[in-house]
């Protein structure tokens, strides 16, 4: 079983359309992460849930809006979409008493045409 | 912490070569310390952590990292790497009154047969 997984692994769009990315955790963890890694391989952290509650919102332009349906699933919707928006977007999370311990799910590499 | 450098952009390495990859860090409080490896087209995975206790800490793989605290330092190594070890390195620092983690910018391992 997965730890980590998120859905779809690629995503090949035009600008200007809406996509989602869904993610999951089954390791009963009560935070999840949305990151951005870009070509240079810079992470950014975009968003942050501890127990469907938003805790971290990064500077990021609205047209990014993450949902917390329950504890174990994150989602990403993008709307309007930009070529700066390709990208490869990394779902994590941890316990809320990590340090830093995170675990990553695979990736969800989104290309805008 | 304010920031974490990655000096070495890319490190090429011969197979069974000793590897030491730098990270430093600036911060004015006590910090928790991160490696993480993302192999290609992979998530990020922890390598090791450095939380108290014993500077030097062993990881999974091999690896190992040694916490410098007057240096602000705490740099990876392995003692002889293979080919499997090809990977992006991240090195990331928490601060211990507020846990989150800033990200080095990566280091690229590459092993020369």
């Amino acid at each position: 079983d997965t730890a980590v997984s998120q859905t779809p692994k690629y995503l090949v769009t035009q600008m200007g359309n809406d996509k989602s990315i869904k993610c999951e955790q089954n390791l009963g963890h009560d935070t999840m992460y949305w990151y951005k890694q870009d070509s240079k391989k810079f992470l950014k952290i975009m968003f942050s849930y501890n127990n469907k509650e938003l805790i971290i919102n990064e500077t990021v332009p609205n047209r990014f809006s993450p949902k917390s349906p329950d504890k174990a699933h994150l989602n990403l919707h993008i709307n309007s979409l930009e070529l700066g928006d390709s990208a490869v977007y990394f779902c994590a999370s941890s316990p809320s008493t990590s340090y830093g311990d995170l675990f990553f799910g695979e990736g969800s590499r989104l290309t805008v045409l | 912490a304010q920031s974490v450098t990655q000096l070495d952009s890319q490190v090429p390495v011969f197979e069974e070569a000793p590897v030491e990859l730098r990270c430093n860090y600036s911060s004015s409080v006590s910090v928790y310390l991160f490696w993480y490896v993302q192999y290609p087209n992979q998530g990020l995975q922890l390598l090791l952590k450095y939380l108290s206790g014993s500077t030097l800490v062993k990881g999974i793989n091999g690896f190992e990292a040694e916490f410098n605290k007057s240096q602000t330092s705490f740099h990876l190594r392995k003692p002889s790497v293979h080919i499997s070890d090809t990977a992006e390195y991240f090195c990331a620092v928490s601060e211990r009154s507020n846990y989150q983690l800033i990200w080095g910018a990566g280091t690229k391992l590459i092993i020369k047969p």
